[in-house]
């Protein structure tokens, strides 16, 4: 089983639409939870961290579910920009904190 | 605040020449991560290290890589004996703290003719 686990997509969608994309992790010692974005193969950038109780930052919204060992993404009134591969990212304290990254969902907004 | 910085953008070497590649982290950090990315392929962990410590080289090519942070001066990540298989973009990464979020550097895109 890979250490973080996504479903690499493509997820094609409407602008305007809800898109929701799930992370699994491996390793239930976990403390840190992280949605990146990458464009074009050009340097990954934080979303957002995501907390246990959950988390909102405008049109985004993060979850943490710690008994089932996986985190969700959602996004509202998807935009044209938002067009990127999504990473999910979970640091192993156990390990001496190294960020794994899952290996990314490919988000396409159509007009 | 410059963010974190890598040189050089593009290295292009031959077979069984030397890569170096730099990484300052941004002010205040004192943690860096090295990561991999392949054409077509997710980043892979290479090294974590703090000043003067490698915290982690699980990610590490047994032979021809290695990694240093220094007490002064940049990150390096330094590739023996390129291969052609060493072409990939090579991304550090600075966080305050093991707990805290990581920022990237626009990468080293390494190319081994």
């Amino acid at each position: 089983r890979k250490e973080v686990e996504q479903d690499p997509g493509p997820f094609n969608v409407p602008e305007g639409a809800t898109v929701a994309f799930n992370c699994t992790y491996s390793n239930s010692a976990s403390q840190s939870f992280f949605w990146y974005r990458q464009d074009c193969r050009k340097e990954p950038k934080l979303l957002m961290s995501v907390y246990s109780s959950g988390n909102e930052d405008g049109r985004f919204t993060a979850q943490l579910n710690r008994a089932s060992q996986y985190i969700s993404l959602l996004i509202r009134d998807s935009k044209l920009s938002d067009s990127a591969t999504y990473l999910c990212v979970v640091t192993w304290y156990n390990q001496g904190g190294k960020l794994i990254f899952g290996q990314g969902t490919e988000l396409s907004v159509k007009p | 605040n410059a963010g974190v910085m890598q040189n050089p953008r593009h290295l292009v070497r031959r077979r069984g020449q030397e890569a170096r590649l730099r990484c300052s982290p941004m002010k205040g950090h004192s943690h860096v991560y090295w990561y991999r990315q392949l054409p077509e392929e997710g980043l892979k962990f290479m090294v974590y290290l703090q000043k003067e410590n490698i915290i982690d080289e699980s990610g590490m090519p047994k032979e021809r890589f290695s990694a240093e942070f220094p007490k002064e001066g940049p990150s390096i990540l330094r590739i023996q004996q390129v291969v052609r298989g060493d072409s990939a973009a090579y991304f550090c990464a600075s966080s305050h703290s093991r707990e805290s979020e990581a920022f990237f550097g626009q990468g080293t895109r390494l190319t081994v003719v």
